[in-house]
């Protein structure tokens, strides 16, 4: 159990296009999801958090405006990248935290990653 | 720990060899430490993780360590396998009122040599 997943796995886009990235909770609820992203050779940057039903809250530097995030469901968030530019290109990470039930308190699933590659 | 890193230090291990990686953190309200691994263009696994009010926590070939006094935890691979190559990084959940949001350590690469 507790499997999360990302579509696209890769994607190649123009520049000032719009990109969607899905991150989907597979056999779980997750109330909340967390979005990433991450430089080569660079760690992990949160760039959002992502609440059912809720508006997403972004972290300071992150422009809502350029990441639009939507949290429909319990297993789907939605991360779209307006307007993207080459240094919009990077590997971007979703992870799932369970609401209860089997999973370890707080324990966070990560999603494999979606690499976006703006030309 | 620091999250931002313009390059990640690299530890190299004969196979067989234990190793034992460290990170600093920086927030003393942090209650949760996780480590995990990171293959290439792969998503982070998750290994073991701690909380706030132990010091030791001991899983399957893979030891975590937490010094809150110095905001220190290692992770310790016994008998490292090529398997075990890959970036490791150090998580610090940000405290009860942070809704989970973790922060992550630079990382390390770990080489295993044959």
């Amino acid at each position: 159990g507790a499997v999360v997943s990302q579509h696209p796995s890769r994607v190649i886009c123009k520049s000032g296009t719009s990109v969607k990235i899905e991150c989907r909770s597979l056999d779980f609820q997750a109330t909340t999801m967390f979005w990433y992203r991450q430089f080569p050779k660079q760690s992990l940057m949160l760039m959002a958090t992502s609440n059912e039903g809720s508006k997403a809250t972004y972290e300071q530097g992150v422009e809502k405006d350029k990441f639009l995030i939507n949290h429909a469901s319990l297993t789907l968030s939605t991360l779209t990248v307006t307007s993207a530019h080459p240094e919009d290109s990077s590997f971007y990470i979703c992870s799932a935290r369970a609401t209860s039930g089997e999973f370890v308190w707080n324990e966070q699933f990560f999603g494999p990653g979606t690499r976006l590659t703006v030309l | 720990g620091e999250s931002v890193g313009l390059h990640l230090p690299t530890l190299s291990v004969q196979e067989g060899d234990n190793s034992i990686i460290n990170c600093a953190y920086s927030n003393s309200a942090s209650d949760y430490f996780i480590w995990y691994k990171q293959e290439s263009g792969k998503g982070p696994q998750f290994i073991i993780d701690i909380r706030s009010n132990m010091d030791k926590r001991q899983g399957q070939r893979v030891t975590v360590l937490l010094n809150k006094t110095v905001k220190h935890l290692s992770l310790q691979i016994a008998a490292t396998q090529p398997g075990d190559s890959a970036v490791y990084f150090c998580a610090e959940n940000m405290g009860a009122d942070s809704w989970g949001k973790l922060q992550f350590g630079a990382g390390t690469q770990v080489v295993v040599t044959p």
